[in-house]
């Protein structure tokens, strides 16, 4: 069973503040790990797929980094804004075709 | 163009029944997956459609459950004789075929299990 463990499992933060959730896999039969971004009552949207150890993406105020050896990885919002708050999902892909994913952290953005 | 589509958006039904539910992938992509979302569990893979076949139907839960598509296209995710332990939110996904594709999302469907 692949354990794809992410944290914080929540988190609050004041609009403006910079910050950053984790998400750990297994680092044996990588192929790619994905972010999403899941809004109440939206379907989850796609924010990066990174496959290569180093990798670092960016969207507008949101990053994501990639280490496949210790099998983790990063996502970073600069400067949050209340549009920001939903569930920030990983997914792990050990195959063509399936993702394993996290529980996810649901963030908070107050204004 | 459109993007992944499911019908119906909510589902109510007494325990006992039987339920489909239903998935209109983007136009070209050859994989389509089934994936749900039990209360306070993160998403839960059910299974994976390469064209018209499942190669891997490893996630689904019972054999109550179970799934086809049909011209490469439209998928139906069929539950017998529902329990409650199956209220979930039940999503598709559809995508290119490779590590690095993204998996498109459809809205979901909610289904209640009373």
């Amino acid at each position: 069973i692949l354990n794809v463990e992410q944290s914080p499992q929540s988190l609050h933060v004041q609009e403006g503040d910079s910050t950053n959730f984790t998400c750990s896999f297994p680092s044996s039969n990588f192929y790619a790990l994905h972010w999403y971004r899941w809004e109440t009552a939206k379907s989850p949207e796609a924010l990066f797929v990174m496959t290569l150890n180093g990798d670092e993406k960016k969207k507008g105020r949101i990053s994501a980094t990639l280490n496949t050896k210790e099998g983790y990885s990063y996502l970073y919002i600069k400067g949050s804004q209340p549009e920001d708050s939903a569930t920030y999902l990983c997914a792990f892909k050990n195959s063509n075709y399936k993702l394993t994913f996290g529980k996810g952290t649901l963030l908070t953005v107050n204004p | 163009g459109a993007g992944v589509s499911q019908s119906p958006s909510n589902k109510v039904t007494e325990k006992g029944k039987d339920v489909e539910l239903r998935c209109d992938p983007i136009s070209g992509h050859t994989a389509l997956y089934w994936y749900r979302q039990s209360l306070g569990q993160g998403l839960e893979f059910l299974i994976y459609f390469q064209g018209n076949s499942a190669p891997d139907k490893s996630g689904l839960p019972s054999d109550r459950f179970s799934a086809e598509r049909t011209g490469g296209s439209v998928s139906t995710l069929t539950i017998q004789r529902t329990q409650q332990e199956d209220s979930a939110v039940y999503l598709c996904a559809s995508s290119f075929l490779g590590p690095s594709y993204e998996q498109y999302f459809g809205p979901g469907t909610r289904l209640t299990v009373t």
